[in-house]
């Protein structure tokens, strides 16, 4: 079946720094999409891609879907104690109503 | 936040016994999902419904059955509870009348089974 992993499982930055999180498909993704967890809470939807090569912005967030559909990666600009969390790719594959999410990238972020 | 509860919020039972998970949503939206969150594995779709009585399973579903009689709940049974489904158990929607199918999630369920 299909698989998404992420890259690092964890992650712990000084505020103002930057951080980078990746995402792979074992399988070519329709599209994919972001999920954000804060500790203790549930998951909450930041952005879809779609198109190959597609990037999109959102403050200091940077989102990019690779030119073959499937990687993508999550950028954060000066990262803030606001961003700690848990970062999710999901990728719909071959049922577009079914997510598989990858495995995660936690974010530690201390002054 | 979208129109999703669950509940219990927390349950404490034992090995062997039947536990009902109860997702109940407001927004009138087509798709319900059951996913379980374990450390290191992210969120793995336990069921899914894409309309009242029209149920599939996901890729965690042995040990697990759902049943959507009405389109604002989804209900999710452990038949005979094992600690290996000592989990947080997340519901979500999505609406197939946008593109994008972007679930929102529930508050989440943290069972433990001892």
């Amino acid at each position: 079946g299909q698989q998404v992993m992420q890259i690092p499982q964890y992650q712990h930055v000084q505020e103002g720094e930057d951080f980078t999180t990746y995402c792979n498909s074992s399988t070519t993704l329709s599209n994919i999409q972001w999920y954000k967890q804060r500790p203790g809470g549930h998951p909450v939807f930041l952005i879809q891609l779609v198109k190959s090569g597609e990037v999109k912005k959102q403050k200091r967030l940077t989102f990019q879907f690779g030119e073959a559909k499937k990687n993508s990666s999550l950028h954060i600009t000066a990262t803030q104690t606001t961003d700690v969390g848990t970062y999710f790719c999901a990728g719909h594959g071959g049922t577009a109503s079914k997510l598989t999410f990858g495995t995660g990238t936690r974010l530690q972020v201390t002054l | 936040d979208a129109g999703i509860t669950q509940s219990p919020r927390h349950k404490v039972t034992e090995t062997g016994t039947p536990v009902t998970l109860r997702c109940h949503q407001t927004e009138n939206h087509r798709y319900m999902y059951w996913y379980r969150q374990d450390p290191g594995h992210g969120l793995r779709l336990i069921h899914y419904s894409y309309g009242v009585k029209d149920t599939d399973k996901g890729e965690v579903s042995d040990g697990y059955s759902v049943s959507r009689s009405k389109t604002e709940d989804f209900l999710l049974t452990l038949e005979s509870a094992t600690s290996s489904q000592t989990s947080v158990y997340f519901c979500a929607i999505s609406n197939s009348g946008t593109l994008s199918y972007e679930q929102y999630f529930g508050p989440g369920t943290r069972l433990t089974v001892t």
